[in-house]
């Protein structure tokens, strides 16, 4: 099975800044990498595919990159409905897996 | 406009097997390509896959939950079913069904979740 790994797990910040998430899977994934945005009560929602795609009426201070087994997805301009936390998931072999998720809160 | 739903018990016994529904509108899952897939979320932790899907009856489930999950569709209802069985109380989370993007295996249409709690 492929693990994904998260980094960090918490990440403080303050409105304006610029944030970087990173995702590692335990092999190769090519480009097969997702990123989720998920607040408290409510379903993830999907903010990037393919790595670098995003997904449509997803703001454009999103943006991912990467392949093989690492990724990363940056938020350029924190901005107040930001706070939450985010998800990595690979869907290149014949299992999804989802990382453990990094929280996005107020610094 | 795609919409899933989640339906089934809130409050199960350990032992008891679990029934889930999914609900779906906006798509047919006899169109080739579709399919839906089963997440959880038990309270404060990550997100789990538990089994897709797609239109022509491929399945596919978590390696380390297979033993105990069974997943169908009905096309003519619009519904996927998926049971667990022998729960127990660490299988207390919310349960997701999402549709599966067109662009691979992510899941760019989640329901609402339902929350399962698994005590005696």
């Amino acid at each position: 099975d492929i693990q994904m790994t998260q980094s960090p797990s918490t990440l403080s910040a303050s409105v304006g800044d610029r944030v970087t998430i990173t995702c590692r899977a335990s092999q190769s994934i090519s480009s097969w990498l997702a990123w989720y945005q998920q607040k408290p009560g409510k379903a993830p929602k999907l903010l990037i595919y393919k790595a670098s795609s995003l997904e449509s009426g997803v703001p454009s201070r999103f943006s991912g990159s990467g392949s093989g087994t690492e990724f990363t997805l940056t938020i350029s301009s924190l901005q107040p409905d930001d706070f939450a936390t985010y998800y990595c998931q690979q869907y290149n072999s014949y299992f999804v897996t989802f990382g453990p998720g990094t929280k996005v809160d107020i610094k | 406009q795609i919409t899933l739903k989640e339906s089934g018990p809130t409050l199960v016994k350990p032992t008891q097997t679990l029934t889930l529904t999914c609900t779906f509108s906006g798509f047919s899952l006899s169109t080739s390509g579709v399919g839906v897939g089963w997440i959880r979320q038990p309270p404060g932790k990550a997100l789990e896959w538990l089994a897709l899907i797609y239109w022509n009856d491929d399945k596919r489930y978590s390696p380390s939950l297979k033993s105990r999950l069974t997943i169908t569709k009905d096309t003519s209802k619009n519904q996927v079913v998926l049971t667990m069985t022998n729960m127990d109380p660490v299988d207390t989370a919310t349960y997701y069904c999402a549709h599966i993007a067109d662009y691979g295996d992510a899941f760019d249409i989640w329901g609402q979740g339902t929350m399962v709690t698994v005590s005696s």
